[in-house]
């Protein structure tokens, strides 16, 4: 079955990189658009990028990340990437990895890795 | 951006009892409307996809419908597992948008 497990969040102060990573397993993951979505601390769900299937094009939903974060897959290794650059507190909250379906929902989603930007 | 707009924002409900949760778009999106449930502490459930389809497993008691602008989940006799706030995402028109969501409590 579809199984993505997101990692590399954690503690960050503000202006700090982070990079979360994505393992997918149970699916051709080179045939699937991916996506990142995230949800701040008793927030509503935030779309953040996705990710075509051989990697170009990329598209962000929010305004405030274009130019800090940067989405990249491996398709070798069954990878999906997000790189953050430049966090503020607002970037605080649950990063979710999740799949795009052929019908262009989002159809399966990782546990979610929790981003806090703090000093 | 699209705006998604769910009523209502929050519904107590007795169990067997049908609920109904709205999502109106701020232009036609035909039917690339999906809806998804988020227990406490999960990941979101696609429950819905492309505004009437089921997904995969999901139970029957789940139902979608429109298109364009206005949409509908139903939940034929609510279950206690139930319980769990609802959303609806657009993917017609980058950026991608969710609505605000739907909290659904048991009495």
């Amino acid at each position: 079955q579809v199984h993505l497990v997101e990692s590399g969040g954690g503690l960050v102060e503000p202006g700090g990189s982070l990079k979360l990573s994505c393992a997918a397993s149970g699916f051709s993951f080179s045939d699937y658009y991916m996506t990142w979505i995230r949800q701040a601390p008793g927030k509503g769900l935030e779309w953040v990028s996705y990710i075509s299937s051989i990697s170009r094009p990329t598209k962000f939903g929010i305004d405030s990340v274009r130019g800090r974060f940067y989405i990249s897959r491996d398709n070798i290794k069954n990878l999906l990437f997000l790189q953050m650059n430049s966090l503020t507190v607002e970037d605080t909250a649950v990063y979710f990895c999740a799949r795009v379906s052929r019908n262009m929902s989002v159809d399966y989603w990782g546990q979610g890795t929790l981003v806090i930007v703090s000093s | 951006d699209i705006v998604l707009t769910q009523s209502p924002d929050f519904q107590s409900v007795t169990p067997k009892e049908k609920v109904t949760i709205t999502c109106r778009a701020s232009q036609s999106i035909g039917s690339n409307l999906h809806w998804y449930q988020q227990k406490p502490d999960q990941s979101p459930k696609l429950l819905i996809e492309s505004a009437s389809q089921s997904f995969s497993g999901v139970p029957s008691r789940f139902s979608g419908s429109g298109s364009g602008t206005d949409f509908t989940l139903t939940i034929n006799s609510l279950e206690t597992e139930d319980a769990a706030t609802y959303y609806c995402l657009q993917t017609f028109i980058l950026p991608w948008t969710f609505g605000q969501g739907t909290k659904v409590e048991i009495k």
